[in-house]
């Protein structure tokens, strides 16, 4: 079945950096743009980034461009999420999450995993 | 930027009731891009709706979606037990997408 896994979160302490994975399963990886989504502990949905299909375009949302990196690797059907100089505020659930469109980008999320916690603290 | 309204925050219903949640944009949401999603504590969302109306794959056709221009609704005609949750709007007709903030449906 279609299924999303994230892994790599965990505590980490302020200005350190992390490394997030999200295996993909059941069905055509290289044909859909990818997301990735938090959630602040008690607070609503947040977008973070997305990358396009085939790698060719990247976008970030303000509060984490030029310290946050998308990457992918069709070849292993693996999303990436390389978190540098991490704050107190990026303490969130981190989702991976399949855009709606496939060879299309529609900024809505029709899989999403089950979530990795990030937590930022010293 | 979009920002989107969702009203009311909390609504305390018993199965078997209908439940209609709100959604207020800023300003008029481009080609109906609106979805909603659904949220169960611990889990992750769910796609429930799409381009304001259209059910995504597997959903039941009690959740409907409605509206255009500023003012989105989804109705969920028979409350479920499974259906107590929270429920959140988003536009991504316009850069940067936007969420709204919830609505929570409780067992009264």
């Amino acid at each position: 079945q279609v299924q999303l896994v994230e892994s790599g979160g965990g505590v980490v302490q302020p200005g350190r950096s992390l490394r997030l994975s999200c295996a993909a399963s059941g069905f055509t990886f290289s044909s859909y743009g990818m997301h990735w989504v938090r959630q602040a502990p008690g607070k609503g949905l947040e977008w973070v980034a997305v990358i396009w299909y085939d790698g060719s375009n990247k976008y970030y949302a303000d509060s984490v461009k030029g310290r946050f990196t998308i990457s992918r690797d069709n070849s292993k059907n693996t999303l990436y999420l390389q978190m540098n100089s991490l704050r107190a505020e990026d303490t969130a659930v981190y989702y991976c999450a399949r855009d709606l469109g496939a060879m299309v980008i529609f900024y809505a999320f029709d899989i999403w995993g089950q979530g990795t916690m990030v937590t930022v603290s010293s | 930027e979009i920002v989107l309204t969702q009203s009311p925050g909390t609504l305390s219903l018993s199965p078997g009731e209908r439940a209609t949640l709100s959604c207020r944009a800023s300003q008029s949401v481009s080609s109906s891009y609106l979805a909603w999603y659904q949220q169960k504590p611990g889990q992750a969302p769910r796609l429930l709706i799409y381009g304001a109306s259209s059910r995504a794959t597997g959903i039941p056709d009690r959740f409907s979606g409605s509206g255009s221009g500023t003012d989105f609704t989804l109705t969920i005609s028979r409350l479920e037990p499974e259906d107590f949750a929270v429920y959140y709007c988003q536009q991504y007709g316009s850069s940067p997408l936007s969420f709204g903030g919830g609505t929570k449906v409780e067992i009264k």
